[in-house]
């Protein structure tokens, strides 16, 4: 157990919805980063936030937000949903965002389907 | 762009033996940093052992070691007296150090099985 923790488990969602996946960060923590995982491939990084602010970010398109709350919990906000937006999309925190304490400790994700 | 690359996509191994799982990983930065990263069906991924580059030495924690070359842009998990426990998906992952944000790169996985 990492002591990061994700909502909702399991997610379905139609084409062009929208949804909020959050995350509880490890105690201590206040990096906190989002990765998204297709079927059989590794995580793909989307963003990272560091004291409430985004400060780095994947390939991916700009209908795929977040935040960062003051407790370091954090939420990801998916627009529009597409097909291809059906993975297990992960969270992990990391102390801080640089040094080789940067080491992150994952969730146990949400599996997002979208119909 | 960095990219790592798991040429493995599946590796057996009797239970107690030893198994290597490969990696490489193609940087131009002279300092990063490696993982390897389990993930079971519960599907949490688990940091398995972590490597700093400009360390020579290869880091090992229990059963677990790595062979690090870094000329050769490889990074190799050795698991010994295999168990059971350590039937998972495996990822070779990399991140660049001195800061910035730019999240771990991971390779697409191998799937472990481990033989009783």
């Amino acid at each position: 157990e990492t002591g990061v923790t994700q909502s909702p488990t399991h997610l379905i969602k139609t084409r062009g919805q929208q949804v909020t996946l959050r995350c509880s960060s490890q105690s201590g923590h206040n990096t906190v980063s989002w990765y998204q995982q297709a079927l059989g491939q590794g995580p793909q990084f989307i963003f990272q936030y560091y004291r409430e602010e985004e400060n780095g970010r994947g390939n991916f398109p700009p209908r795929f937000s977040g935040l960062q709350f003051p407790n370091y919990s954090s939420e990801l906000n998916v627009n529009a949903l597409e097909l291809d937006d059906s993975a297990l999309y992960l969270c992990a925190s990391s102390l801080n965002p640089s040094g080789f304490t940067d080491t992150q400790y994952f969730g146990p994700g949400t599996r997002l389907t979208v119909l | 762009a960095q990219t790592v690359t798991q040429s493995q996509p599946e590796m057996s191994v009797q239970e107690a033996e030893t198994v290597t799982l490969s990696c490489t990983y193609d940087t131009s930065e002279s300092d990063y940093y490696l993982f390897w990263y389990k993930q079971p069906p519960s599907r949490q991924m688990i940091l398995v052992i972590r490597q700093e580059a400009y360390k020579q030495q290869n880091a090992t924690e229990n059963r677990f070691s790595v062979n690090f070359q870094k000329a050769a842009k490889s990074f190799s998990l050795k698991i010994s007296d295999s168990q059971l426990g350590d039937a998972a998906m495996y990822f070779c992952a990399y991140k660049k150090s001195g800061g910035g944000a730019d999240g771990l790169t991971f390779g697409k996985g191998t799937h472990l099985i481990i033989q009783p």
